[in-house]
């Protein structure tokens, strides 16, 4: 199973609202992160889980906030979003520590702000 | 900081050679990886390379030198589907993966 599962595929919220996004890999996988990826941009890292402790945060606005509830399952809480946070936001998951073969990626959620 | 720079675009005819560079400046470099991207889909792992020299995987080769920063992956026999974003992305010792700037390529019949 080399597979990221994200849900959902899309999600639309207003300014308002208070949502969460959800990824899930059974791959053993210690290390999982979060990107933001705008359109024709490459992704941005937003944050980064090393054995479920943040170990990275690239100075990401407080209306978004990552947990990591177990070595499988990384959420991105979402309040008060901006129409300027519509983004695919990408999961990814990889060994940490001597150096990453590979991170996989899930498929992404589409997020639209209205 | 670290910069990661790769060409906005290239054009290709099916069949040919295609090579996209990537120049890079970043501290704790820990190898280096291709990502095939498809437009409203997730990035799918190509290649990667830690140790200088020809990584080949069919169709696809890429190569490292750590002394210059550079990097290229090399598409051979192009096929329609291979027009993608290509994204060359370093990973650093602290576990952090950075994208450059991407690669657009369309293959023309």
């Amino acid at each position: 199973d080399t597979e990221v599962t994200q849900t959902p595929k899309h999600l639309v919220m207003g300014m308002t609202n208070k949502k969460s996004l959800k990824c899930e890999q059974h791959m053993g996988h210690r290390a999982m992160y979060w990107y933001k990826q705008k359109a024709k941009k490459p992704p941005e890292l937003m944050f980064v889980y090393s054995y479920e402790k943040l170990s990275i945060n690239e100075s990401v606005p407080s209306r978004f906030s990552p947990e990591c509830p177990n070595s499988s399952l990384l959420n991105l809480h979402l309040h008060a979003l901006q129409p300027e946070d519509s983004a695919l936001y990408l999961c990814a998951s990889s060994q940490p520590g001597q150096g990453l073969t590979e991170a996989f990626f899930g498929q992404g959620t589409r997020l639209t702000v209205v | 900081g670290q910069n990661i720079d790769q060409p906005t675009e290239m054009t290709a005819t099916e069949g040919a050679i295609v090579q996209i560079n990537c120049t890079y400046q970043t501290s704790g470099f820990n190898g280096l990886f291709w990502y095939q991207q498809h437009a409203g889909e997730a990035p799918t792992f190509l290649s990667y390379n830690v140790l200088d020299g020809l990584e080949e995987k069919g169709r696809f080769s890429s190569f490292l030198s750590r002394s210059k920063g550079y990097s290229y992956l090399l598409l051979k026999e192009l096929q329609m589907k291979d027009s993608a974003s290509y994204l060359c992305a370093v990973s650093q010792v602290t576990d952090k993966l950075i994208f450059g700037t991407g690669t657009r390529l369309q293959v023309f019949p």
